[in-house]
């Protein structure tokens, strides 16, 4: 596609459910981000990837986050048992591994109730 | 840690410049970035630095580098109220991922 899309672009969920956040980078992209921007914050690195692989998985906040990237491409980002501190919004970046320039997706804008 | 610091808001009048700072703690950072959030929507690189310049110009935007104080800045020229964004301020510490600064809302006053 012509740039980094995010879906769904809002998600409610309630307290305790699992939600399932989507990447779909730019075309060719080796290099995907995930970050989390609460309100009023900058966005704060969660996990990049690297290919398949997950390159650096330190920004990840407890065990209940999880990200995958099968193929390289799409990338999906996993919040079990979700909690009220977890709404933000998500946002997904991707470059071409070398690049100076990382391209953002709009964000998911996830609301825990 | 890493840790980058900004002024939280900034107001300037139309066709005035607008002079945003950052500070930053990791000299290692090969770059450091200007990104542009605007309401709604997700950061737009407005444009970066290598470590090793000091000075950058694109159009409107010109970015200094003090490194000996880790002190960067970006100033835009002719402040038109379509630049009214939050701007962000990243350095790459570990080579690929951004560690991103507070943010400062420019208000643009008519």
């Amino acid at each position: 596609g012509a740039g980094v899309s995010q879906t769904p672009s809002n998600k409610v969920t309630e307290k305790g459910k699992y939600v399932e956040l989507r990447c779909d980078p730019i075309s060719g992209h080796t290099a995907l981000y995930w970050y989390r921007q609460s309100l009023g914050q900058g966005p704060e690195f969660l996990i990049y990837f690297q290919g398949t692989g997950a390159a650096d998985d330190s920004g990840l906040p407890n065990d209940r986050f999880f990200a995958v990237r099968p193929e390289g491409s799409v990338s999906t980002l996993k919040i079990q048992r979700t909690e009220r501190g977890d709404s933000a919004v998500y946002l997904c970046a991707s470059s071409l591994t070398g690049s100076t320039e990382a391209f953002f997706g709009q964000g998911t804008r996830l609301t825990v109730v | 840690g890493e840790d980058v610091e900004q002024s939280l808001f900034l107001s300037v009048r139309e066709g005035d410049s607008s002079v945003i700072n950052c500070t930053y703690t990791d000299s290692s950072s090969t770059y450091l970035y200007w990104y542009k959030q605007e309401p709604g929507a997700g950061l737009q690189l407005l444009t970066y630095i290598f470590s090793n310049m000091d000075m950058k110009q694109d159009q409107r935007l010109t970015v200094l580098l003090n490194k000996k104080d880790k002190h960067l800045s970006l100033r835009i020229a002719d402040t038109q109220t379509g630049d009214s964004a939050i701007y962000f301020c990243a350095e790459t510490p570990y080579g690929q991922n951004f560690v991103f600064g507070p943010g400062t809302r420019l208000s643009v006053l008519p």
